[in-house]
């Protein structure tokens, strides 16, 4: 089982739409975790960090569920400049400086 | 804010040339990783050093390729011989890694761009 899993998708919506992806990750001692945006031929960015009591972030949502050890990210109102590649990331342990990559959800919002 | 900084952009070279990727982090930034990004294969880690040290190394594919950091501020990462089969894209990262700030995220520069013909 690889250690953080992600629907490839692609996801195709509608301008306006609402979409979630979810990220399920193996390691139980994970402590961070991230959401990245990485478009075509470009590097990873970081969109939002997700913390335990969830956060917003304009029309992005992140929450994190340890006990079922997945994160989710929902955007609403989809805008045609949010079709990307959306990547979970996670740390696995304190005092580990590695980040584990999920390999990517390919979001397209269509006109 | 100078993010990481990669050169260079792009290199196209010969197969069994020598490569070298060169990476600036971030100021104040401790640990950097160097990736490969192929269509095939993702996001791949290469290796990552904490505090300029090598801490772990497994995913360098074989003997040819090396990294070193030599100082807070500088990293290259060298292909010697290079082949075809190493054509991608290769990132650089940098961040602040403390066990009592674990939300730190990771900041990537643009990448270098390699073909190997």
């Amino acid at each position: 089982r690889k250690e953080v899993e992600q629907d490839p998708g692609p996801f195709n919506v509608p301008e306006g739409a609402t979409v979630a992806f979810n990220c399920t990750y193996s390691n139980s001692a994970s402590q961070s975790f991230f959401w990245y945006r990485q478009d075509c031929r470009k590097e990873p960015k970081l969109l939002m960090s997700v913390y335990s009591s969830g956060n917003e972030d304009g029309r992005f949502t992140a929450q994190l569920n340890r006990a079922s050890q997945y994160i989710s990210l929902l955007i609403r109102d989809s805008k045609l400049s949010d079709s990307a590649t959306y990547l979970c990331v996670v740390r696995s342990l304190p005092g580990t400086y590695k980040y584990i990559f999920g390999t990517g959800t390919r979001l397209k919002v269509l006109a | 804010d100078a993010g990481v900084i990669q050169s260079p952009r792009h290199e196209v070279t010969e197969m069994g040339q020598e490569v070298t990727l060169r990476c600036k982090p971030i100021s104040g930034h401790n640990s950097l990783f160097w990736y490969r990004q192929t269509m095939m294969r993702g996001l791949e880690l290469l290796i990552y050093f904490n505090n300029n040290v090598p801490i772990d190394d497994s995913g360098m594919p074989e003997d040819r390729f090396s990294a070193k950091m030599p100082n807070a501020s500088f990293s290259t990462l060298k292909i010697q011989p290079s082949e075809p089969r190493d054509s991608a894209v290769y990132f650089c990262a940098s961040s602040l890694s403390s066990s009592g700030q674990p939300y730190q995220p990771q900041h990537f520069g643009d990448g270098t761009r390699l073909s190997i013909l």
